[in-house]
């Protein structure tokens, strides 16, 4: 149980396009859902926290007009990262939690800008 | 705001030998603290957590970690490490109202033959 995909896993795009990823939890309803970035070799940094039905809230330093979060139901969370630049490149990773418990965690997109 | 240290970047120990990797943190209140294992290119997978209860934790892959709490340390241990538990290990603290997890940077293992 509590398993969480995401999509794509892998995906190159151009600069200047805007990229989406999907996450979701498959045998759980995610009341709320995190979205995290990883450069090589480091951390990992939260982005935003997405409530099903509410805006996301995001972490300082991250734009958010930049990097669009939608989590219009219980098991589905979207990530859009908007006019793509190198800069974005990156391992994306999402999370999604139920009404109580702990997060459980993606796979992880890996987003290259050419 | 909560944070995690792990002091040791890089560790690396011979097959069958024992492991241990460190961990403080920093949080006002009482922690929700995890220990996540990542292989290259992948998501994180939990090893072990602590909420509350005995201290001692006992997680998958034969991984223990202890909670001291005069220490604000979750340290992970492994009798002996296998060539699999090769890896990057990712110590986290979550705030007890929102589960928000805060990591620290990993420690890299790597096992020797």
């Amino acid at each position: 149980g509590a398993v969480v995909s995401q999509h794509p896993s892998w995906v190159i795009c151009k600069s200047g396009t805007s990229v989406k990823i999907e996450c979701r939890s498959l045998d759980f309803q995610a009341t709320t859902m995190f979205w995290y970035r990883q450069f090589p070799k480091q951390s990992l940094m939260l982005m935003a926290t997405s409530n099903e039905g509410s805006k996301a809230t995001y972490e300082q330093g991250v734009e958010k007009d930049k990097f669009l979060i939608n989590h219009a139901s219980l098991t589905l969370s979207t990530l859009t990262v908007t006019s793509a630049h190198p800069e974005d490149s990156s391992f994306y990773i999402c999370s999604a939690r139920p009404t109580s418990g702990e997060q459980y965690f993606g796979p992880g997109t890996r987003l290259t800008v050419t | 705001a909560q944070s995690v240290t792990q002091p040791d970047i890089h560790i690396t120990v011979s097959e069958g030998a024992s492991l241990e990797l460190r961990c403080n943190y920093s949080y006002g209140a009482t922690p929700y603290l995890f220990w996540y294992v990542q292989s290259p290119g992948q998501g994180l997978q939990l090893l072990l957590k602590y909420f509350s209860g005995d201290t001692l934790v006992q997680g998958i892959k034969g991984f223990e970690a202890e909670f001291k709490r005069s220490q604000s340390s979750f340290n992970l241990r492994k009798p002996s490490v296998h060539w699999s538990d090769a890896a990057e290990y990712f110590c986290a603290v979550g705030r007890f109202n929102d589960y928000k997890l805060s990591f620290g940077a990993g420690t890299t293992v790597t096992v020797r033959a």
